[in-house]
């Protein structure tokens, strides 16, 4: 158990839809990552958080939001869902948002979008 | 931007056997270099990472890799596997300038004959 969670573990929804993930990082952790695994794209970076703020942006289409709340927390907004968006999304944590720390994972989010 | 291939898709060895798994990066840098493996259904653990000194790294469970500049490679090793190493083993490279944006190999199947 890494100590991050994500909610919920199984999505299934339609497209056009719009849904959100949540991860809690690991207690102590300022950082949180997204990243979407699927078979034909293999594990991508979305986009990276710290303490509220946002610090990088990877492959993240403009379809897709994140934000960090004051407790942590982050969500990842994906809205007008395609089929081509059924992944697993994982949420991943650090101590701090400098370049090194270790990444957690939390268990992911599987979005299957029918 | 960096980037890594892992040239194996998938590999089978038999239980006892000795493991290696390649991996090659490219960053015009000093690369910071991660191993991570990833049961089926679960997140990634992070096995050992690779950032400055000694270039043979060591990990959890028995694993290690050696930094290689001249070859730019980062490749996985054990002495003897056992069947609880199957699973699904991704190199990651870190920029060092681009505040932990990761990018992972497509990764390498392990399958662990008896």
């Amino acid at each position: 158990d890494s100590g991050v969670t994500q909610t919920p573990k199984h999505l299934i929804t339609a497209t056009g839809q719009r849904v959100t993930l949540r991860c809690s990082p690991r207690s102590g952790d300022l950082s949180v990552y997204w990243y979407q695994q699927s078979l034909d794209q293999g594990l991508q970076f979305l986009i990276q958080y710290y303490n509220g703020e946002e610090r990088a942006k990877g492959n993240i289409l403009e379809r897709f939001s994140a934000q960090q709340f004051p407790d942590l927390h982050s969500e990842l907004n994906l809205s007008s869902l395609e089929l081509g968006d059924s992944a697993l999304y994982f949420c991943a944590s650090s101590v701090a948002g400098a370049y090194g720390n270790e990444q957690f994972f939390g268990p992911g989010t599987r979005l299957t979008v029918l | 931007a960096q980037s890594v291939t892992q040239p194996d898709i998938h590999i089978t060895v038999s239980e006892g056997a000795s493991l290696e798994l390649r991996c090659n990066y490219s960053y015009g840098a000093t690369p910071y270099l991660f191993w991570y493996v990833q049961s089926p259904g679960q997140g990634l653990q992070l096995l050992l990472k690779y950032f400055s000194g000694d270039t043979l790294v060591q990990g959890i469970k028995g694993f290690e890799a050696e930094f290689k500049r001249s070859q730019s490679s980062f490749n996985l090793r054990k002495p003897s596997v056992h069947w609880s190493d199957a699973a699904e083993y991704f190199c990651a490279v870190g920029a060092l300038y681009n505040n932990n944006d990761m990018r992972f190999g497509a990764g390498t199947r392990l399958t662990v004959k008896p």
